[in-house]
């Protein structure tokens, strides 16, 4: 089973709107950690944000905020006002604390087209 | 600039040519790690160093693959007679220890 999926090949979405990315993950671990990155064209990775897995209040960085549903295993990223510099693929990403070591676990990543 | 950095950015060889790769973290990590993306795919975790030792590895990484962090610091990552699966972009990215991955620019490898 995919310990990340990501079910939104490419996205389009107006300047100046918010849009939601959606992950979903799959883990036996209790203590595990959530990210996001972007990575333009250039290739670089960035890193986002972050959640932890015992963490009560959902992650918030500047215009991007993390939607954290634990129980339907859940951790959808939203990008508020969106700009052009936006565009971009985004990847969620898992590290299982127990089982997972330090690694990082990908998922297939979604293409972000923002329209002026 | 202090961020992680790579060099070469991008290499071109001939299949069954040995290739090798370098990765200077940002300075005050002590973690190291090398991930493999290939096109339209999210990176995938090779291998793991924290300071001089190589403290995972994947199932990805075969016999051609070696990684090194000889003094903690930077790291190379060798391929030896190189196929054209190989061809990849190979990123590198450091921690301190904190949640965040920090990665570099990556090195785009093609093999003809």
């Amino acid at each position: 089973a995919q310990k990340i999926t990501q079910t939104q090949p490419g996205m389009f979405v107006q300047e100046k709107e918010a849009v939601t990315l959606d992950c979903t993950y799959d883990t036996s671990d209790q203590s595990y950690g959530l990210f996001w990155y972007k990575q333009p064209s250039s290739g670089e990775m960035i890193f986002l944000i972050y959640q932890g897995s015992y963490d009560e209040q959902n992650a918030t960085e500047g215009r991007y905020s993390l939607n954290f549903q634990k129980a339907r295993k859940s951790a959808n990223l939203v990008i508020s006002a969106s700009q052009l510099g936006d565009s971009a693929m985004y990847f969620c990403a898992m590290r299982e604390v127990q089982r997972g070591g330090n690694k990082l676990t990908f998922g297939g990543g979604t293409r972000v087209l923002v329209k002026p | 600039d202090t961020g992680v950095s790579q060099d070469p950015r991008h290499k071109i060889t001939k299949r069954g040519q040995n290739v090798t790769f370098r990765c200077d973290p940002i300075s005050e990590h002590n973690r190291l790690y090398w991930y493999r993306q290939t096109l339209g795919q999210g990176p995938e975790f090779l291998t793991y160093f924290q300071n001089e030792a190589q403290l995972e590895k994947s199932r990805l990484l075969s016999d051609r693959f070696s990684a090194e962090r000889p003094k903690g610091s930077f790291s190379t990552l060798e391929i030896q007679r190189t196929e054209q699966g190989d061809s990849a972009m190979y990123l590198c990215a450091s921690s301190s220890g904190t949640e965040e991955q920090y990665f570099g620019p990556g090195t785009r490898l093609t093999v003809t």
